[in-house]
């Protein structure tokens, strides 16, 4: 069965400080696809990014970051230089290939994170 | 402007009453779906569907009950059969039913219990 862990609940940075998002994943599927959501305090989640199994570069936009390494099942996320507008819960998901049957989107927990000032 | 409404924000619910969420997008997409999100928890999966007409239970589907009778519109409807509703709801939709395809989410409506 799919699994997404996302080991930090909570972490409390400084304003320009680096800070890393850890997401860990379990599936038995070669072939899968990894996302991130962002929850800012209004409760929308907005979607970062969504990454497949078979590419595994890194991806950088703008202040954001990801590395995906397969072998440690893991899909981290950096923001550098943070800013009190990156406050909010972010979310790590896993859906495996669909096969045309009842596949699902996996969240983990969430992280929340916290800038300030 | 393209995207998914969510009515209303907030919304209070009477013991044995049942309440409609509402849940409409233009995005002219396929598929929707009706996740709950308890506090310091990750989404769990309501509902979905991927077609007008049609839809299948997630993994949580017991005192809730949905319609689809057009593509833009998914309700959601809290039954009195629901013992714990208070949550906050949020609706999504994707292009296609498939798990790959990116889900783009609404606003989201809290559900308060009197």
């Amino acid at each position: 069965a799919q699994k997404v862990t996302q080991a930090q609940t909570e972490i409390s940075v400084v304003e320009k400080e680096d800070v890393t998002l850890d997401c860990v994943y379990e599936t038995r599927d070669t072939t899968y696809y990894l996302f991130w959501y962002k929850q800012p305090p209004s409760g929308e989640l907005v979607f970062l990014i969504r990454r497949n199994s078979f590419d595994e570069q890194n991806e950088i936009s703008g202040r954001y970051s990801w590395n995906f390494q397969k072998s440690t099942s893991s899909f981290n996320f950096t923001i550098t230089a943070s800013q009190v507008v990156d406050s909010a819960v972010y979310f790590c998901a896993l859906s495996e290939g669909w096969k045309g049957g009842s596949e699902k989107l996996v969240f983990g927990k969430g992280t929340k994170l916290t800038v300030n000032p | 402007d393209g995207g998914i409404t969510q009515s209303p924000k907030y919304l209070f619910r009477k013991e044995g009453q049942n309440v409609t969420l509402s849940c409409e997008q233009n995005l002219n997409h396929d598929a929707m779906y009706w996740y709950r999100q308890d506090p310091g928890q990750g989404l769990r999966l309501i509902y979905y569907s991927q077609i007008v007409n049609d839809f299948q239970k997630g993994d949580i589907a017991e005192g809730y009950s949905v319609s689809r009778e057009k593509k833009e519109s998914f309700p959601l409807t809290v039954t009195s059969a629901q013992k714990n509703p208070t949550a906050f709801y949020l609706c999504a939709s994707s292009t296609r039913q498939s798990p790959q395809e990116t889900q783009y989410f609404g606003p989201g409506t809290r559900l308060l219990v009197l």
